[in-house]
């Protein structure tokens, strides 16, 4: 299996652009997370699904963001529009059912607002 | 609700020392804990978890960490630091029941010198 995959690795907009970020699990995986992660704030999580279900987007900054699962294989983080403050590392992760297993993590965005 | 707790942002050793970061969880029922390594510019990856089998756990590159419910820990330990063991480590918490997120520490820096 390829792992998580995100994309873009990178991704530099202007502020006010609209920005999507991409995740693709792992195969049969059925839980997945979205976090940032800054030098201030830590590895904060921002949303979790269950079945495609969103569970837990307590950690949703604001209405700016919004994050969807259509699919079992396919998820996507928005943020409309962008502002400098969203500048950070965007992970992607997978887990199994078994929530004992551990979840695999993809390589991350990096982006930044200017 | 639960959370971990990571004592220090940053711990320094040098190459052949004792390797010890500490962390604290608090979880309302049974938890599984992890602790995962991340490189610059890289995902996260994990290092070793704790499952409610036995108590001590052996990791990837020589770590392993020991859950004593007495004193909600779960430190992480290596004999002897290597300069590749240089890099962030977190400690991360789900709870044993229902849909439960993965909650992580802030993360400490390891930096060996030789």
């Amino acid at each position: 299996d390829a792992g998580v995959i995100q994309s873009p690795r990178h991704e530099v907009t202007e502020m006010g652009q609209e920005v999507t970020l991409r995740c693709k699990p792992i195969s049969g995986h059925n839980s997945l997370f979205w976090y940032r992660q800054t030098m201030m704030r830590g590895l904060e999580l921002l949303i979790y699904f269950n079945n495609n279900v969103p569970i837990d987007d307590s950690g949703m900054p604001e209405d700016r963001f919004s994050a969807k699962m259509p699919n079992a294989s396919f998820s996507t983080l928005k943020i409309q529009p962008s502002e400098p403050r969203d500048s950070a590392v965007y992970f992607c992760a997978s887990r199994p059912t078994d929530i004992g297993l551990e979840a695999f993590f993809g390589q991350g965005t990096r982006l930044t607002v200017v | 609700a639960q959370s971990v707790t990571q004592l220090g942002s940053h711990v320094s050793v040098s190459e052949g020392a004792l390797v010890l970061l500490r962390c604290n969880y608090s979880s309302s029922v049974p938890p599984y804990l992890f602790w995962y390594v991340q490189y610059p510019n890289q995902g996260l990856q994990l290092l070793l978890k704790y499952t409610s089998a036995a108590t001590l756990v052996k990791g990837i590159n020589g770590f392993e960490a020991e859950f004593k419910k007495s004193e909600t820990s779960f430190h992480l330990t290596k004999p002897s630091a290597h300069m590749s063991d240089a890099a962030e480590y977190f400690c991360a918490v789900t709870m044993n029941s229902g849909y439960s997120t993965l909650t992580f520490g802030k993360g400490t820096m390891l930096l060996v010198s030789p």
